[in-house]
Order: C-alpha cells, then structure tokens, then sequence
C-alpha cells in the first residue's frame, strides 16, 4: 500500500460546478497536509496548508482533514476555467527535514 | 510572501557539459532546500535534501557526484548537474521550507535540454 493515495483522474467539470478532491494515506506521523496545483511546466503553488482535523476555508477553496479516517480532501466551488490544472496532495511529519510525501496527482479541467 | 526564484527556467545544453540552476528564497531564510526532478504527467521525485552550510542528503538512486548541491546562505541552493546527458533532460524544481511553517515553497521549475 502506498503511503498517500490519491484519486485517479482525469477529471473534467463544467464551469460553476462543485469539486472535491481526495487523498488517503496510510502514515500515522503525518501531521501536515497541503494541497499543491501545477499548472503545465510550472512549479506547483501551495493553495491549502493545515495540521489539524477539521476545515479550513479560503475563498473558493476548502480543505478538510480527517486525522482518525486518514483523509484529506479540497474542495472547489464555483470552479473556473483558470482552475484547470494537476492538484496534488502532499502530507508530512513534524521535523526540521521531514520530507513531502505527495500523492500522484489528478488533473483537472473545468469547461467554459 | 514565501517567493521562491529560479534561474535559469530554461537551458539548452551540449552533451558532456555541466549546467547550474540556482534557487533562491527571496522574501524569507531556508535553512532547508529540496530538490526535485519530474518527468512529463508524473509527480515530483525528490532528488536530495539541503541544510545550510552542510552535505546535501541524496535519495537512494540519485548519483551524488553528478547533481553537486551546495547551499552556502540561508537563502540560496544551487544544483550542477555535471557531464550532462540526454537521459539528464528533465523539469527541475527547487523547494524552501520555512523555519516557521513545517511546509514547503516551489520554484518556478528549471527545464533542462540535453543535446
């Protein structure tokens, strides 16, 4: 089993829809989770960063972690055009070198 | 905040030749970099851990000898790839992870030709 899991895609929407994002992982010592997105040949952009269970919300986006299932999820309302791109999860443990441990990243496009 | 540069973004080399791609934290100190190599539709690899002032760390299968990484300052990587090869030709992309936050800032990815 992998140490993050994440959903398959591609995954394709129409403007204005509602998109939900998951990982699963496996690894009881993380406890940092981030989502990343990637736009093509760029360096990925962190959008969401939280330790701790619960939501967080920012503008358009939430993120929710679910410590004692092991999942995390992003959520995108109103989902735009702009929006299209890889999302990856990525989770790691307390240390001053602890490493990312990412998922493998689903890409998605949204419909004008 | 949390801006993390690279340069060049893109290099076109000769086979046999070394290349150097900096990275640089500009708004705040990384006493950690990581490096990371990707290939097309696939997720980032990490190639080696920094600290400042010390020897990089190299995942296994990652040829130390030939990606030289020095971190001299708190806010400056940089990343040789030495006798370059075509199978060297890759996005490379650098990351800083704050002191104050246990998460990492990308740069804008390096891509890397070799003819």
């Amino acid at each position: 089993q992998k140490e993050v899991e994440q959903d398959p895609g591609p995954l394709s929407v129409p403007e204005g829809a509602i998109v939900s994002l998951n990982c699963t992982y496996s690894n009881s010592a993380f406890q940092y989770f981030m989502w990343y997105r990637q736009y093509s040949r760029k360096g990925p952009e962190l959008l969401m960063y939280t330790y701790s269970s619960g939501n967080k919300e920012d503008g358009r986006f939430t993120a929710q972690v679910d410590k004692s299932s092991k999942y995390i999820s992003l959520f995108i309302r109103d989902s735009q055009p702009s929006d299209s791109a890889t999302y990856l999860c990525a989770m790691s443990a307390p240390g001053a070198n602890s490493k990312l441990t990412f998922g493998k990243g689903i890409t998605l496009s949204v419909r004008p | 905040g949390a801006v993390v540069s690279q340069h060049p973004s893109r290099v076109i080399c000769k086979s046999g030749t070394s290349v150097k791609i900096e990275c640089r934290s500009l708004d705040f100190q990384a006493t950690t970099m990581f490096w990371y190599r990707q290939f097309p539709k696939q997720s980032l690899m990490l190639m080696a851990t920094s600290n400042e002032g010390s020897k990089a760390t190299y995942e296994q299968g990652v040829e130390k000898d030939k990606f030289l990484i020095n971190h001299a300052s708190l806010t400056l990587s940089t990343l040789t790839v030495t006798s370059a090869h075509p199978e060297d030709s890759s996005f490379y992309i650098c990351s800083a992870r704050t002191t104050s936050t246990d998460t990492q800032y990308f740069g804008p990815g390096t891509r890397l030709t070799v003819l």
